[in-house]
C-alpha cells in the first residue's frame, strides 16, 4: 500500500538559516509521481513541484531545491536562506500509476521561521 | 483570473442537519476532488470525479455525497450520517485524471454547533 511519512512534525529556524524537510514514501508501483505543497496560514494548498519516478535529477527553483533518491525512497525539500514568509505547513504527497490520480498525503511539517 | 472558488469560508452545522459545500472552477479541468483535513493530519480523499455525471468514492466517503452535473461544479453534501464533520474541507481540480497536478481552492471550515 502507498504511504508517505513526514517524520518532522514541527521545525523552527531563524531567518536566513537553511532548512530541509524530509519525506519518505512507500509504494509497490514502479511508476509514480511525488509532489510538494505549501499550506500558508490562509489554508489554501499551493503547488510547489511534481516529480515522476523516472526522473531522479535534483531540481532547484530559486531558494527551493528538491533531492529525489529512489534508493532510499526519499524526496526531501530544502529551503535556502529561509524567510518569515516561508512559515507554513508543507505536505509531501504520492500518486501511483495504478491509483488514477489519487493523492496520498503525509501528515505535514510545520515550519516556523523567526525573524 | 482562472481558479477554484469555495464557499462559504465558514459553515456551521446543527445536529441532524445536512449542509452543502460549494466548489466551482473555471480552469476547464475535467477532474475534481474533495479532501478533508483534520488538525495535525494530512489530507484524506472523500470523493473524486473524472468526468461530468460520474464520481467515485475515496477513502472516507461515508456520511458524504456529491454530484457532478456540470464540468465547473462539484458540490459536497455533509449528511447527518457523518458523526464527526468538524474539519477543513478542500476542493481540488486537475486537467485530467492520470497523475496530473491537482490545484486547490481556499477551503471551507465546517463547525458543528
Amino acid at each position: 500500500a502507498q504511504k508517505v511519512t513526514q517524520a518532522q512534525t514541527e521545525i523552527s529556524v531563524v531567518e536566513k538559516e537553511d532548512v530541509t524537510l524530509d519525506c519518505v514514501y512507500e509504494t509497490r508501483d514502479t511508476t509514480y509521481y511525488l509532489f510538494w505543497y505549501k499550506q500558508p496560514p490562509s489554508g489554501e494548498l499551493v503547488f510547489l513541484i511534481r516529480r515522476n519516478s523516472f526522473d531522479e535529477q535534483n531540481e532547484i527553483s530559486g531558494r527551493y531545491s528538491w533531492n529525489f533518491q529512489k534508493s532510499t525512497s526519499s524526496f526531501n525539500f530544502t529551503i535556502t536562506a529561509s524567510q518569515v514568509v516561508d512559515s507554513a505547513v508543507y505536505f509531501c504527497a504520492l500518486s501511483e500509476a495504478r491509483g488514477g490520480n489519487k493523492l496520498v498525503f503525509g501528515a505535514g511539517t510545520i515550519l516556523r521561521v523567526k525573524s | 483570473d482562472g481558479g477554484i472558488t469555495q464557499s462559504p469560508k465558514y459553515l456551521f452545522r446543527k445536529e441532524g442537519q445536512n449542509v452543502t459545500l460549494s466548489c466551482e472552477q473555471n480552469l476547464n479541468h475535467d477532474a475534481m476532488y474533495w479532501y478533508r483535513q483534520d488538525p495535525g493530519q494530512g489530507l484524506r480523499l472523500i470523493y473524486y470525479s473524472q468526468i461530468v455525471n460520474d464520481f467515485q468514492k475515496g477513502d472516507i466517503a461515508e456520511g458524504y455525497s456529491v454530484s457532478r452535473e456540470k464540468k465547473e461544479s462539484f458540490p459536497l453534501t455533509v449528511t447527518s450520517a457523518q458523526k464527526n464533520p468538524t474539519a477543513f474541507y478542500l476542493c481540488a481540480s486537475s486537467i485530467g485524471s492520470y497523475q496530473e497536478t491537482q490545484y486547490f481552492g481556499p477551503g471551507t471550515r465546517l463547525l458543528v454547533l
